[in-house]
């Protein structure tokens, strides 16, 4: 079974400029989540999907952060204009819910590094 | 804000010796916890679940949860120089916490 697809691995741009990271979670995988991990801390989640529907996005900076999900399937992370702080690896993932239904295993994709110059 | 604690460390310990992580959350409604394990230059990984009250033991890995003081921690028996990696807590809706790094010594 294919593991959580992102690209590209890596990024490295300037200040002011747009950046967009893909993502195509584990097939029939419904929920979607995107984090931000700068060096040294955790997992911040940005945003979560449930099919094409936005659950929460209460941590994305709306003025910069964008995030799609058009067809349920695969994503689209969004930064315009990017920030020195932006720097970080983005990371994707999609859960596998457990028999109950209530929560599930989070499988993550490589992530895609930013470098912000 | 919901939030989720962890010390940050880094926690070191003796091949073999048992390492302790804890984990503190202030959302009292949530009812599952998660520990992921993150090497370095690598995505998380799932270890562990718990959602009741008490120990949950899978092979060297114990998990345990007070729900009434709002806190969750694993221990790692019989460390090995591999389990060297920093364990992330997360709760039910998949927030996480800082992460504590770390290290077994051979």
């Amino acid at each position: 079974e294919a593991g959580v697809a992102q690209s590209p691995r890596y990024k490295i741009i300037e200040k002011r400029q747009s950046v967009a990271f893909w993502c195509n979670p584990i097939s029939g995988h419904a929920t979607l989540y995107w984090y931000q991990q700068i060096l040294g801390q955790g997992p911040k989640l940005l945003i979560q999907f449930q099919n094409n529907g936005v659950v929460d996005d209460s941590q994305l900076p709306k003025d910069r952060f964008s995030a799609e999900r058009l067809k349920g399937v695969d994503s689209t992370l969004k930064i315009q204009p990017a920030k020195l702080e932006d720097s970080a690896v983005y990371l994707c993932a999609s859960i596998q819910w457990h028999r109950t239904g209530n929560t599930g295993e989070l499988f993550f994709g490589e992530g895609s590094r930013l470098t912000v110059l | 804000q919901k939030e989720v604690e962890q010390n940050s460390g880094p926690l070191s310990v003796p091949e073999g010796a048992i390492a302790s992580l804890n984990c503190t959350y202030s959302d009292r409604g949530s009812q599952s916890f998660f520990w992921y394990r993150q090497y370095s230059g690598k995505s998380p990984e799932l270890i562990m679940f718990i959602y009741s009250n008490g120990d949950k033991e899978d092979g060297r890995f114990t998990a345990q949860l007070n729900k009434a003081s709002q806190y969750v921690s694993l221990l790692i028996r019989d460390s090995q120089p591999s389990d060297s990696a920093t364990y992330l807590c997360a709760v039910w809706d998949m927030r996480f916490g800082a992460g504590t790094r770390l290290t077994v010594k051979p």
